[in-house]
């Protein structure tokens, strides 16, 4: 199975700050990536689609960039509405798998 | 707008049964593999199956398989999974998804199985 290491696994920031959240994959997967933010008590909602596609209704302050086997999901200007957990999910392959998440917090 | 609605979770004892639903609507069922995930109490989120826009396909992952079926009824819009023998660590929410490619695009508010005795 393909693992996706994601990090951090917890943050804390403050409003209109820049958030970076990372994922890396244990092998090529090309732009096979999405990244899904789930609010507490709610299910997760696609944000980011083939790496850097952003989804449908997703503010534009949110963007995903690769590296290699290295994927990056970024938060512009934090707002208040983005608290919540972040995960990454790699599609290249089954079974497709998940980063273990990332909880994001306000400073 | 899509809406997908699970049914069907509560306790069950190890190794008995349980089916879920899954009620589609605002899109076109039938033009669509959909899929199950599960996310276990506190725990990130983990594929459990898929089938294919019109039931011919089906894909589990290894620790389903043998144990869970997913299924579709494209006349009802609906989505199922059977899961016999549950086990302690099949305890979590289970979501529907529609799927994007392998992506899951649309997901449903979840139902919750817990399995103990």
């Amino acid at each position: 199975d393909i693992q996706m290491t994601q990090s951090p696994a917890s943050l804390s920031a403050s409003l209109e700050e820049i958030v970076t959240i990372t994922c890396q994959a244990s092998q090529d997967i090309g732009n096979w990536l999405a990244w899904y933010q789930q609010k507490p008590g709610k299910s997760p909602q696609l944000l980011i689609y083939d790496a850097t596609s952003l989804a449908d209704g997703v503010p534009s302050r949110f963007s995903g960039s690769r590296s290699g086997t290295q994927y990056s999901l970024k938060i512009s200007r934090l707002q208040v509405e983005d608290i919540g957990s972040y995960y990454c999910q790699q599609a290249h392959s089954n079974p497709n798998t998940f980063g273990a998440g990332t909880k994001l917090e306000l400073k | 707008e899509v809406q997908l609605v699970e049914s069907g979770g509560g306790l069950v004892q190890p190794g008995r049964s349980m089916k879920l639903s899954c009620a589609a609507s605002g899109f076109t069922f039938n033009n669509y593999d959909m899929a199950w995930v599960c996310q276990a109490p506190k725990k990130g989120l983990e594929w459990v199956a898929t089938i294919s826009y019109d039931g011919s396909s089906t894909y589990y992952r290894d620790s389903v398989k043998g144990r869970f079926t997913i299924s579709r009824d494209n006349a009802k819009s609906t989505l199922y999974l059977q899961m016999d023998s549950l086990r302690s660590e099949d305890t979590a929410t289970y979501y529907c998804a529609k799927q994007l490619y392998w992506y899951f695009d649309f997901w449903g508010p979840g139902t919750m199985v817990t399995v103990s005795s």
